[in-house]
């Protein structure tokens, strides 16, 4: 147990519809990193929050969105789901930049 | 943006060999990472780099960080079944907004027994 915590595992769902993940950081972690990980393009950053900030932004589409909550859990919430956005969606923490993040065990999409 | 050449994709190797992979940047990395993911799991950190020049060992792992600051190495001595797995290297620079990994495509690594 890597102490990140990810909901759900595995999540199927429908084209158009909307879903929302879940990350609860390690204790401690004031950073929550999200990534997408599908197979063609690796490990993708989509979007950084710090103590309730969000502090940087990578690939990410218009239709997603996250947030960090004052108990420090984020939600990457993912909105008009197209077949491509089927992946793996990471969560992953670290006590401040320059360290080593820490990784949750992922949310599968599979948009159907 | 930012990109990482990890090499190779994949190796099939003996049990009790030596693997080595690396990976290169088109630009300098304040820290190199190197993860492994096994089927189903998130990365988890393996070794962390730095500072340029740095050698470190976890276990049978090395791990380089280069000179140049452009190129990390990771070998493996003596492989076991256990060490199946895909590798990623990954960059970081911090300062400003910045902060966030950049990960390499990955190591995939096949142990025969």
């Amino acid at each position: 147990d890597s102490g990140v915590t990810q909901t759900p595992k595995h999540l199927i769902t429908a084209t158009g519809q909307r879903v929302t993940l879940r990350c609860s950081p390690r204790s401690g972690d004031l950073s929550v990193y999200w990534y997408q990980q599908s197979l063609d393009q690796g490990l993708q950053f989509l979007i950084q929050y710090y103590n309730g900030e969000e502090r940087a932004k990578g690939n990410i589409l218009e239709r997603f969105s996250a947030q960090q909550f004052p108990d420090l859990h984020s939600e990457l919430n993912l909105s008009s789901l197209e077949l491509g956005d089927s992946a793996l969606y990471f969560c992953a923490s670290s006590v401040e930049r320059g360290f080593g993040y820490t990784f949750g065990s992922g949310t599968r999409l599979t948009v159907v | 943006g930012q990109q990482l050449n990890q090499s190779p994709q994949s190796m099939f190797i003996q049990e009790g060999e030596d693997v080595s992979m690396n990976c290169t940047s088109s630009s300098i990395f304040n820290t190199w990472l190197w993860y492994k993911q096994d089927p189903g799991e998130g990365p988890v950190l393996l070794i962390a780099l730095y500072k340029a020049g740095e050698l470190t060992s976890n276990g049978r792992l090395t791990a380089q960080f280069g000179i140049t600051r452009k190129d990390s190495f990771l070998n493996i001595s003596a492989s076991i079944p256990s060490d199946v797995g895909i590798y990623f290297c990954a960059g970081m620079n911090y300062g400003g907004s910045q902060g966030n990994l950049i990960f390499g495509k990955g190591t995939k690594l096949s142990v025969k027994p």
